[in-house]
């Protein structure tokens, strides 16, 4: 059973359009987080929901809104995609923040997102 | 500002022991040492964490020295699936558990 799920695993898209990156966990986690890779390997967080809400929030265009309709799901919408935007897109999930299992996190394979 | 440091890279045969070395330029008391490795094209794996004690699980081995601003990260009998980006990440238990990845170890591990 894959523990963290993401959908697709390859997206290639041209500027202007609108795309989503669905993320899934059957881990009874109730912490999920959005992370970006870029071409130069850096990974940086996005987004961090708990229990449904929004606790982190990082300088990220507001083109970028996450949703997430239940403590297993987290998905990201991306409106009017630039050739920047082009990146791997990791979802992670863990245990609640205040623990230091929170930062204990599981990683789902990434989405590869290419803009042309 | 505070400054995780880590080698670019490593090298290690296949059979031997894979020690990874990280600092950190300041690290306060209620800071985790984490690590974390990115296997080619995956997404990144926990390892291990520790906060001042000597940690051992089924994966690694992490000694944290006394002032806490070193860290090894020991992988007892490196395969070759062991080749991977290593990060040393620090973590205050706080309302959000942002990992901060840095440029982390490049280990490969040779027949």
């Amino acid at each position: 059973d894959t523990a963290v799920s993401q959908t697709p695993k390859y997206l290639v898209t041209q500027m202007g359009n609108d795309k989503s990156i669905k993320c899934e966990q059957n881990l009874g986690h109730d912490t999920m987080y959005w992370y970006k890779q870029d071409s130069k390997k850096f990974l940086k967080i996005m987004f961090s929901y708990n229990n449904k809400e929004l606790i982190i929030n990082e300088t990220v265009p507001n083109r970028f809104s996450p949703k997430s309709p239940d403590k297993a799901h987290l998905n990201l919408h991306i409106n009017s995609l630039e050739l920047g935007d082009s990146a791997v897109y990791f979802c992670a999930s863990s245990l609640s923040p205040g623990l230091p299992t929170s930062y204990e996190q599981y990683f789902g394979p990434g989405t590869r997102l290419t803009v042309t | 500002d505070a400054k995780t440091t880590q080698p670019p890279s490593m090298d290690c045969a296949e059979g031997r022991a894979a020690n990874l070395p990280c600092n950190h330029s300041t690290i306060s008391g209620n800071e985790y040492v984490y690590w974390y490795r990115q296997i080619h094209s995956q997404g990144p794996q926990y390892i291990i964490h520790g906060l001042k004690n000597n940690e051992t699980n089924e994966m690694a081995s992490l000694i944290i020295t006394e002032d806490r601003k070193s860290s090894t990260l020991i992988l007892p009998h490196a395969t070759l699936r062991d080749t991977a980006v290593y990060y040393c990440i620090k973590g205050r238990v706080t309302s959000g558990s942002r990992l901060t990845f840095g440029e982390g170890t490049q280990l490969t591990v040779n027949p």
